[in-house]
C-alpha cells in the first residue's frame, strides 16, 4: 500500500537554527498537509497546500514557517528561525482531494530544539 | 468553533475485554468523523469514519456511531487484544474545509 514517507525521523537543532522537514506525499494526491503535536497535546493542523499554493494556514503558521512542494514528489516544511517551543513532532499527510477526504499520515519527524 | 472532545488515558484493559473510547464534537456546519490509530512508533493510520447522522463506520472489529443528537462518535470494539495496544485519535473536518480537527489521544493499553 503506498505511504507517506517523512525524513528525518528525528531532527534536533540549535535554536535560531533553520530547520526543513522533509516529506514525499503518496504519488497521485494532490492535497498535501503539515500537522504538529507538542508532547502531551493535541494534534494541531498547520497548513494545507493544493495546485502549488497554500489553501489554508492556522495562526500557528506565522511567518516563520513556509512550504515548497520544489519538485514532482517531495513537500517541505520550512521553519526559519526555530524557538524552543517548536519542539514538537511534525507528521506530514496527504489525501486524493481536499474536503472530507481522509488523510494519509506519515510517521512523523521529532523536531527536539536545544 | 469546531473541536474534539475525548476521554482522558491511559485505558487499561485486559485481553478480551470491551473497549468503549468516548468522543463529542462541536462544529460549525455539517462534519465527516473519523477514527485514527497511532501505534508505537508509527504515524496515524485512518481506522474507520463516518460522513452523515446515523452512520456507522466499522473496521478490525471496531466501530462508532455518529449521533447528531448527541454530537458524540464514541469507538467500540466487542473483545480487545494485545495487538491493540495503541493511541486513538477522534478527528472532525467539515465538506469546505481542508483540515482536520483532532482529539488529544487516548492511550490503549491491553494486558494479556
Amino acid at each position: 500500500e503506498p505511504e507517506v514517507t517523512q525524513t528525518p525521523s528525528h531532527q534536533v537543532t540549535q535554536m535560531g537554527q533553520e530547520v526543513i522537514l522533509r516529506c514525499v506525499p503518496i504519488s497521485n494526491h494532490l492535497y498535501f498537509y503539515w500537522y504538529r503535536q507538542i508532547l502531551g497535546q493535541k494534534v494541531e493542523f498547520l497548513v494545507s497546500f493544493y495546485n502549488n499554493e497554500i489553501s489554508e494556514k492556522s495562526e500557528i503558521f506565522d511567518d516563520q514557517f513556509s512550504v515548497e512542494r520544489p519538485d514532482g514528489s517531495n513537500f517541505t516544511l520550512k521553519i526559519r528561525s526555530t524557538k524552543l517551543e517548536d519542539s514538537a513532532m511534525y507528521f506530514c499527510a496527504s489525501s486524493e482531494a481536499g474536503g472530507d477526504q481522509p488523510q494519509h499520515f506519515g510517521d512523523g519527524t521529532r523536531l527536539s530544539i536545544l | 468553533g469546531n473541536s474534539v472532545t475525548q476521554m482522558e488515558g491511559p485505558v487499561t484493559l485486559s485481553e478480551e475485554a470491551f473497549l468503549t473510547i468516548n468522543c463529542t464534537y462541536t462544529a460549525t456546519g455539517y462534519p465527516s468523523l473519523f477514527w485514527y490509530v497511532q501505534y508505537p512508533g508509527e504515524g496515524l493510520q485512518l481506522l474507520l469514519k463516518a460522513t452523515k447522522a446515523d452512520d456507522k463506520g466499522s473496521n478490525k472489529g471496531f466501530e462508532a456511531t455518529y449521533r447528531k443528537e448527541t454530537t458524540s462518535f464514541h469507538l467500540e470494539k466487542g473483545s480487545v487484544q494485545v495487538s491493540d495496544s495503541a493511541v486513538y485519535f477522534c478527528a472532525l473536518t467539515l465538506y469546505n474545509f481542508n483540515k482536520f480537527y483532532f482529539g488529544s489521544g487516548t492511550k490503549l493499553n491491553v494486558k494479556p
